[in-house]
């Protein structure tokens, strides 16, 4: 499986404020996803990470909010924007390959916002 | 819309002992996989075990292994010679294999599961 990092482990920060997560892989892979996590919850797909060309967003999630970059094949990055304590959470990437249909994920970053 | 159950909110088994998960999920697709991660508390997301609809072979991973019963829509977890390791949060989830663009997991509300020593 691809080695996945994430940068920052964890931040904390003041409301207004925003944060810009990255996820970095060792190998070029198709598919990158960004998920949310709250507290004691299970996981929420934020976005798919397209190379070249925009995010696809899912239903809740807006790109004014969590603007997406993907320049390549192995790296993303994902910002929270004006931020508030509701979007204290866990964020994690994924990748998959044409390869495998599998996800696999990043360490996460716990996000705390004050 | 495809949703997957995990009725056990909280499990515990001994240390050495065996302790299956259960998992339901509803689809009207034939064609899809099935995924358990686990979750320490290090909040690090790791594949446990992966099973393709299509085969009626349950899936096994050294002490892992699944209970796959495709008509009933069950796929539970077995873990054998539980370790204190094994401590987690443990999530089932599914994919569509319709689309190779549509990777989107749906996820379970996941199991924490305890190991005593």
């Amino acid at each position: 499986s691809a080695v996945i990092s994430q940068k920052p482990s964890r931040d904390i920060c003041q409301r207004g404020t925003s944060l810009t997560i990255q996820c970095q892989v060792d190998s070029q892979v198709t598919m990158m996803f960004w998920y949310r996590q709250q507290p004691g919850q299970s996981l929420t797909l934020i976005a798919t990470a397209n190379q070249g060309s925009e995010a696809t967003y899912e239903s809740g999630f807006v790109i004014d909010k969590f603007p997406i970059s993907r320049p390549n094949l192995t790296f993303s990055t994902l910002t929270v924007s004006n931020m508030s304590p509701e979007d204290s959470s866990i964020y994690l990437c994924s990748v998959s390959s044409r390869l495998t249909d599998t996800q696999y994920f990043g360490p996460g970053t716990r996000l705390t916002v004050l | 819309a495809q949703t997957v159950t995990q009725s056990q909110p909280e499990m515990s088994v001994q240390e050495a002992e065996t302790v299956t998960l259960s998992c339901t999920y509803d689809t009207s697709e034939s064609d899809y996989y099935l995924f358990w991660y686990k979750q320490p508390p290090s909040r690090q997301m790791i594949l446990v075990i992966r099973q393709e609809a299509y085969k009626q072979q349950n899936a096994t991973e050294n002490r892992f292994s699944v209970n796959f019963q495709k008509a009933a829509k069950s796929f539970s977890l077995k873990i054998s010679d539980s370790q204190l390791g094994d401590a987690a949060m443990y999530f089932c989830a599914y994919r569509s294999a319709r689309s190779r663009n549509n990777r989107k997991l749906i996820w379970g509300l996941g199991t924490s599961l305890a190991v005593n020593p």
